[in-house]
This record gives structure tokens, C-alpha cells and sequence, in this order.
């Protein structure tokens, strides 16, 4: 079972700073992997998906990147509503899907 | 657009099954095009992957919860389903369903992300 560990934990920013989030996988997922939106009391909102695609309406500010093992979702220039915790989700060859367990970026 | 519903008890007695029902309006579960999943959240934690079927009927579990899980679909109803059995206290969560597209490559279809999803629905485990 491909295992996603996300860091750090907890990101503490200001509005208007960059936010760099990290999801690692015990193996090789290629491209496959999906980045989430959480604020509390709402479902998830799929923010990226095969590694570096913005999915429909989400804002530029938001990219990710990587390949392989290594991924990272970058937040430009935080606005106030970015505040949320983030998950990365990953489909294995043999068709389970697995998240990662969130960062949370919240107000410095 | 596609909307997803989840419906069902709020409260579940220890040892017994939790049903779940997602209505789907805006689209059909008997589109090729996608599989369609159950995902939980615990009080206070990250997400879990439960499953998903598709409209087919095949279906993929967690392992960690396969022995306990069975989803199926009901077509004629537009609405996909969960049961969870034996349930106990840590299976106290929010529950969401999603649709899955389904991708193809030289392996076949295979299912991806989670591009719509259910607003989610409070499960107690208690007596």
C-alpha cells in the first residue's frame, strides 16, 4: 500500500505570503496525484489534479508540481478565504486511492 | 451540473450496519465515464478512502475495511450505496460520496480523483 506523507503539519502565514506544501510517497505514483481543499464544515474541493492541471475554476495563484515520490502545491500569494487544510490523494496501480494526512495553513 | 446527496441514519447502535444511500441528480450512474466512491472523515481527522463501484457493478475496497464493506448501485433509482457492518465507535465520522472519473491508459479504465462531492453526512456510533 502506497503510503502519502504530507509536511509540514501545520503552516502559520500571513496574507499575501507563500504557502509551499509538501506530499511525499512511500513509491512511485508518476503523475497521479491529486491536490484538496478543506474549510471547516464543508466538503473537500479538488483544487489540482495529475500532479500540475488546475481544475475548472480554481485560481492561478494555486500550481503544483512534481513527479514520482515528490509533489508540492503552491499558494502564490495567500488571499484570506486560503486558509483551510490541504490533502493530496493518490490512485495505485492496482486501483486503490489514498489521501495523505492534510496540512493545515492557517493565520499567522 | 452533477450533485451528489448522501442520506441515511444519523445514529447507529454498536455491532450493527450502517446504510448509506448518494442520490445523483445533474447526471447518471450508468455512465461509463465514471466510478462512483465513499469517502469518511473521523471527528477531527483526515480523510479515508472507503471504495467505490462501478456502474458495471465491479467494485474496490479499502483494505483495511473490505471484510465490513460492501457498495452497490441501484440505476433505476439514479443512487449508489454504502453498507458498513458491525460497526463500532471509530467508525463515527462524517461521510461523503464523490464521483470518480474514470481514466484509460494501455492498462485500461482506471479511476483518478474526486471531482464532485456529496456535502457529506453525520454518523454516530453509539448505543
Amino acid at each position: 500500500e502506497i503510503v502519502l506523507t504530507q509536511s509540514p503539519a501545520t503552516l502559520s502565514l500571513s496574507p499575501g505570503e507563500r504557502a509551499t506544501l509538501s506530499c511525499r510517497a512511500s513509491q512511485s505514483v508518476s503523475s497521479y496525484l491529486a491536490w484538496y481543499q478543506q474549510k471547516p464544515g464543508q466538503a473537500p474541493r479538488l483544487l489540482i489534479y495529475d500532479a500540475s492541471n488546475r481544475a475548472t475554476g480554481i485560481p492561478a495563484r494555486f500550481s503544483g508540481s512534481g513527479s514520482g515520490t515528490d509533489f508540492t502545491l503552491t499558494i502564490s500569494s495567500l488571499e484570506p478565504e486560503d486558509f483551510a487544510v490541504y490533502y493530496c490523494q493518490q490512485r495505485s496501480n492496482w486501483g486503490s486511492l489514498t489521501f495523505g494526512g492534510g496540512t493545515k495553513v492557517e493565520i499567522k | 451540473q452533477v450533485q451528489l446527496q448522501e442520506s441515511g441514519p444519523g445514529l447507529v447502535k454498536p455491532s450493527e450496519t450502517l446504510s448509506l444511500t448518494c442520490t445523483v441528480s445533474g447526471g447518471s450512474v450508468s455512465s461509463g465515464s465514471y466510478y462512483w466512491s465513499w469517502i469518511r472523515q473521523p471527528p477531527g481527522k483526515g480523510l479515508e478512502w472507503i471504495g467505490y463501484i462501478y456502474y458495471s457493478g465491479s467494485t474496490n475496497y479499502n483494505p483495511s475495511l473490505k471484510s465490513r464493506v460492501t457498495i452497490s448501485v441501484d440505476t433505476s433509482k439514479n443512487q449508489f450505496s454504502l453498507k458498513l457492518s458491525s460497526v463500532t465507535a471509530a467508525d463515527t465520522a462524517v461521510y461523503y460520496c464523490a464521483r470518480v472519473p474514470a481514466r484509460y491508459d494501455s492498462s485500461g479504465y482506471y479511476p483518478s480523483l474526486m471531482d464532485v462531492w456529496g456535502q457529506g453526512t453525520t454518523v454516530t456510533v453509539s448505543s
